[in-house]
């Protein structure tokens, strides 16, 4: 069984539209982010939630919102899309906010066209 | 800007060889760290990881050395092989203060 889960791995829409990524953990975790990956391979957090409750959300434009029904899920829902949202959004989660390590999804690749 | 950084983007390494990936790191109150090794159209997977009381910590054919004097973070991969070929990514974090902040990455080439 996968770890952390995410769908779908492949996306592509056109400006403007919206749409989401859903992300689930079986690994018990109390803690889920978003990163994500430009065409550089940086590496860099959107959002963090721990036991459902968002506890970091970097400098990313309001149209990305985060919604965590419940500590094993975290999904990315993307509103109005631009060119520069293409990347790779990867879902990870942790045991808990405490300098643990963070085990990844296999990332979902946006493109925006 | 960020506090971990690489500055060499590509390693190319002989099959066989050792190969040694630097990180450098800016925030010395960082007390832990880890590696990640990225294959193409897959996400990070955990490698090693050492806290800021250890300077040296092994696993199987690798080795993180830390250097805390000089902020400086190291992956060694013994007896490289063609499966090794990935990106490789240092992070830092300040244990319940901060998520992880990752480097750029390098990326290594094994030359069968």
């Amino acid at each position: 069984d996968t770890a952390v889960s995410q769908t779908p791995k492949y996306l592509v829409t056109q400006m403007g539209n919206d749409k989401s990524i859903k992300c689930e953990q079986n690994l018990g975790h109390d803690t889920m982010y978003w990163y994500k990956q430009d065409s550089k391979k940086f590496l860099k957090i959107m959002f963090s939630y721990n036991n459902k409750e968002l506890i970091i959300n970097e400098t990313v434009p309001n149209r990305f919102s985060p919604k965590s029904p419940d500590k094993a899920h975290l999904n990315l829902h993307i509103n109005s899309l631009e060119l520069g949202d293409s990347a790779v959004y990867f879902c990870a989660s942790s045991q808990d906010y405490s300098g643990n390590t963070i085990y990844f999804g296999e990332g979902s690749w946006l493109t925006v066209v | 800007g960020e506090s971990v950084g690489l500055h060499l983007p590509t390693l190319s390494v002989q099959e066989g060889d050792n190969s040694i990936i630097n990180c450098a790191y800016s925030n010395s109150a960082s007390d832990y760290f880890i590696w990640y090794k990225q294959e193409s159209g897959k996400g990070p997977q955990f490698i090693i990881d050492i806290r800021s009381n250890m300077d040296k910590r092994q696993g199987q054919r690798v080795t993180v050395l830390l250097n805390k004097t000089v902020k400086h973070l190291s992956l060694q991969i013994a007896a490289t092989q063609p499966g090794d070929s990935a990106v490789y990514f240092c992070a830092e974090s300040i244990t319940g203060n901060t998520p992880l902040v990752f480097g750029k990455g390098t990326r290594l080439s094994v030359i069968a």
